[in-house]
């Protein structure tokens, strides 16, 4: 698998319900973000967690890190259809500024 | 909240002419970026630039992309002889620093190259 793959590919759940996306990825890594696209939309960044961190909050959205798995999760919680949109993990590694991203997660909220 | 624009949105250039982007990025940010991605497939990243020099660039960056800052605000990207292959949306980022830091993405230009 290539750096930075998320699963599913995509995913369609009942509005209030919560999303859990996945992301692997393949080196070792600085930190690893996680960014939001709405369609034909630029990347809005969602949250970073540092590479000796484990579990970062921010509002409705969990961050997990398991660097020894080499894997992400995020969770978003008590979902709304506002947050229809494709989810891309991408990481950042030792040594330069650019960020790796994966392939995304199409996420579909349901009314 | 303080954003990177993006100018134009959409770009229609025939194949063999040169194009450049524009981009604003966050007033105090130090670090500029570029990347790609062709419809359907994943973001790519080009180049980044610091203290007026490219600091990484891919292999896709090569000899017909440039970078410059030519002012006090704007990045640009040219592309000087454009190939179909070139068509894709081409996002501007900045970041306050440069590696553990979050980068701040514009809306993107659209280039289509006939």
């Amino acid at each position: 698998s290539q750096q930075g793959e998320e699963d599913p590919q995509a995913l369609s759940i009942q509005e209030g319900e919560n999303a859990t996306m996945n992301c692997s990825y393949k080196t070792s890594i600085n930190n690893l973000q996680w960014y939001r696209q709405n369609s034909g939309r630029g990347l809005v960044h969602l949250i970073l967690i540092r590479s000796n961190e484990r579990e970062k909050h921010s509002g409705r959205l969990r961050v997990t890190l398991d660097t020894s798995k080499k894997s992400s999760s995020l969770l978003i919680t008590a979902s709304r259809a506002a947050d229809t949109a494709s989810y891309f993990c991408a990481t950042g590694n030792f040594g330069n500024e650019k960020l790796t991203f994966g392939t995304g997660t199409r996420l579909t909220i349901i009314p | 909240e303080p954003e990177v624009t993006q100018t134009p949105s959409h770009q229609v250039t025939q194949m063999g002419q040169e194009v450049i982007l524009r981009c604003v990025p966050i007033s105090n940010h130090l670090y500029f970026y570029w990347y790609r991605q062709i419809l359907g497939q994943k973001v790519e990243f080009l180049v980044s630039f610091y203290n007026n020099e490219i600091s990484e660039k891919s292999e896709i960056f090569d000899d017909q992309f440039s970078v410059e800052r030519p002012d006090g605000s704007n990045f640009t990207l040219k592309i000087r002889s454009t190939k179909l292959e070139d068509s894709a949306m081409y996002f501007c980022a900045s970041s306050e620093w440069g590696s553990n830091q979050p980068q701040h993405f514009g809306d993107g230009t659209r280039l289509s190259i006939l």
